[in-house]
């Protein structure tokens, strides 16, 4: 699976949208993007995935490059319980999630 | 729904003893399953995943083995358990092996 990077922790306001920045500038082509987010103490959760095009769902938008080497997953109105850490994944077709130290999100009320 | 149990939620073992862990999946049928660990300040590591009844393919040779007796059960043990073996335990399920991957709330081991 291909490398990503992001930023190792960002704040935000309640209610104020977060644009969190994933580059993967190694990707291939068959290669997904996918996020998760890990809540202190507890298991990852699935957040968003997608292939070219921008995505959306009752979570998170995910805005994809047009080079597909970087990637911003968005959420419109944080709130309190956001506050995770979020992992940008490469899959290229493989039973592994490989977790790198992701990006700390604060949210501040 | 599909919903996803691991049991214990927090477990302390001494150094040598044996160790299980289980995890039950709801609300699915053939669910592909993995087991995760987490150490203290590290990612998450694959340990184990399974396709179906008895088919168990490892990540990373250790004290671990793991087994799927039924089609929505994966239990993770060791004989033996080691200092190193301390972490979070995450069971994992999906649809497909390249889907994604709905986890469980896990279990803290710490082994003293």
């Amino acid at each position: 699976d291909a490398k990503t990077t992001q930023p190792n922790s960002m704040e935000s306001n309640e209610e104020e949208p977060v644009h969190l920045p994933c580059n993967h500038s190694t990707i291939s082509g068959t290669d997904y993007i996918h996020w998760y987010r890990q809540l202190p103490s507890q298991g990852p959760e699935y957040v968003i995935h997608g292939l070219t095009s921008n995505v959306n769902n009752r979570m998170a938008s995910l805005a994809i490059a047009e080079d597909r080497k970087s990637s911003t997953l968005i959420l419109h109105r944080a709130t309190l319980r956001d506050a995770a850490v979020y992992y940008c994944i490469l899959r290229g077709g493989s039973e592994k999630l490989v977790f790198g130290k992701g990006t700390k999100l604060t949210v501040n009320p | 729904s599909q919903t996803i149990h691991q049991w214990p939620a927090t477990l302390v073992q001494p150094v040598g003893s044996p160790l299980s862990l289980e995890c039950t999946v709801e609300g699915t049928s053939n669910p592909n399953l993995y087991w995760y660990r987490q150490a203290a300040g590290r990612g998450l590591q694959l340990l184990f995943y399974s396709v179906g009844i008895g088919q168990i393919s490892s990540e990373v040779p250790q004290n671990l083995s793991a087994s799927r007796p039924q089609d929505r059960q994966f239990i993770l043990s060791s004989k033996k358990l080691l200092l190193s073996d301390s972490g979070f335990y995450l069971c994992a399920w999906s649809v497909s092996l390249y889907y994604e991957q709905y986890f469980g709330p896990g279990t803290r081991l710490t082994v003293t």
